[in-house]
């Protein structure tokens, strides 16, 4: 069974940079087929798609957080990583990596599994 | 503001018919599959429906799911107190290169 957790300090000072990582276990980040992503939820509100990568490291960002997102992946440790800079206190939200499916030929796009989540909080 | 539009809650009590719906674009919902998320309170979310109409392993046949042009619903019978959650759709979009999520039905079960 396919598991992600995520890491990452919970209390980060604004203007500073958010880090995160996801960890894979149960399967290989290098599989076919799939993206990994990172979802965010500041509390009380909803979803918000922060950005997805390929194992071989090919990336989609949302446009509205792209000046400030990266994301990359360690093959060699079945990991994916979120840095976020510049961040206020609107940044304060539980952060969810997700295994992303993709099927092109079907225009088949889904979130299968995720992690349980992490609360950041932006705070000096 | 989402691409994709929900309504901000949605009611019915035990054992009748719920349907929830998402609003898109032909970026979106005109040209990708659409996706159901359930998130319980204080959990994370979980996939519902895919490929606007599938249900993964476990989820029960009670959950459908539709789409039309650039229109999805999501289909609750014989509702239960357990599926008091949000509810979210999700569809790829061509111009985001990314899956937006809808702004999320808080269902309540009355």
């Amino acid at each position: 069974q396919l598991q992600l957790q995520e890491s990452g300090p919970g209390l980060v000072k604004p203007s500073e940079t958010l880090s995160l990582t996801c960890t894979v276990s149960g399967g290989s980040i290098s599989s076919s087929s799939y993206y990994w992503g990172w979802i965010r939820q500041p509390p009380g509100k909803g979803l918000e798609w922060i950005g997805s990568i390929y194992y071989s490291g090919s990336t989609y960002y949302n446009p509205s957080l792209k000046s400030r997102v990266t994301i990359s992946v360690d093959t060699s440790k079945n990991q994916f990583s979120l840095k976020l800079s510049s961040v206020t206190a609107a940044d304060t939200a539980v952060y969810y990596c997700a295994r992303l499916v993709v099927w092109i030929a079907v225009a088949e796009y889904y979130f299968d599994y995720w992690g349980q989540g992490t609360l950041v909080t932006v705070s000096s | 503001q989402s691409v994709l539009t929900q309504p901000p809650s949605a009611s019915g009590t035990p054992g009748q018919r719920v349907t929830i719906s998402c609003s898109g674009s032909s970026s979106n919902i005109g040209s990708n599959t659409v996706n159901w998320y359930q998130q319980l309170p204080g959990t994370a979310p979980k996939l519902l429906i895919y490929s606007n109409n599938q249900r993964p392993s476990g989820v029960p046949d009670r959950f459908s799911g539709s789409k039309s042009g650039t229109s999805a619903s999501l289909a609750i019978s014989g509702l239960q107190s357990e599926d008091e959650a949000d509810y979210y759709c999700a569809a790829w979009d061509d111009s985001l290169n990314g899956p937006p999520f809808g702004g999320g039905t808080k269902l309540t079960v009355l």
